[in-house]
């Protein structure tokens, strides 16, 4: 199936670990983005990247580094995790320049404890 | 910078009501506006993508409108069904950034 597929689903963790999720999309897009809801369920940008450019959202603490091999993935870097970051994380993707819509994974649940 | 407002913030409603639901955006140069569906502990799922030279989409019992001028987006909902409970979402992408914002969403229960 044609879709942006994330891992894990789940993943609780301790404080003060490093942390990867993993986003592949198989659409053709060449931008993909990571997403953050809190728990208020407000979704709040993190990082936008295409092979030209990484756009990052200056509030995002420099723990939370974006990885991509290659355009189908982007991968979310997260080291000595916080409670604070407990949230659900999205991957998204698109066709560059705009206008074109997205689409979205189907979130993984990060849980600090 | 944009700012996506959602009004209203929660709705329940009974079975077999038609829906609007209100979407506000500060910054008219938008390139889209998308509307989401999420449903409790999963993903977005793409509802309807109004493009900036469009004024309208529709699909099954869904419409929505877009009206730049005045920075307003509404998702008509006819004939509201119990599966439509979930929150909806709205995103608007603005010129030159190509990064959508959202609101913060219309959570909606349609009881029986």
């Amino acid at each position: 199936d044609t879709a942006v597929s994330q891992t894990p689903k789940y993943l609780v963790t301790q404080m003060g670990n490093d942390k990867s999720i993993k986003c592949e999309q198989n659409l053709g897009h060449d931008t993909m983005y990571w997403y953050k809801q809190d728990s208020k369920k407000f979704l709040k940008i993190m990082f936008s990247y295409n092979n030209k450019e990484l756009i990052i959202n200056e509030t995002v603490p420099n723990r939370f580094s974006p990885k991509s091999p290659d355009k189908a993935h982007l991968n979310l870097h997260i080291n000595s995790l916080e409670l604070g970051d407990s949230a659900v994380y999205f991957c998204a993707s698109s066709e560059t320049g705009g206008g074109y819509g997205y689409t979205f994974g189907s979130g993984t649940r990060l849980t600090v404890v | 910078k944009q700012e996506v407002t959602q009004i209203p913030a929660a709705l329940s409603v009974p079975e077999g009501e038609n829906l609007v639901l209100n979407c506000s955006f500060t910054d008219s140069a938008i390139y889209n506006l998308q509307w989401f569906r999420q449903d409790p502990g999963k993903g977005l799922t793409s509802l309807l993508l109004i493009q900036s030279s469009q004024r309208e989409q529709t699909s099954g019992r869904l419409n929505a409108s877009l009206d730049k001028s005045s920075g307003r987006s509404t998702l008509y909902i006819a004939a509201s069904q119990p599966g439509d409970s979930a929150t909806y979402l709205c995103a608007a992408e603005s010129g030159g950034s190509y990064i959508p914002t959202f609101g913060r969403g219309t959570s909606l229960i349609v009881h029986p």
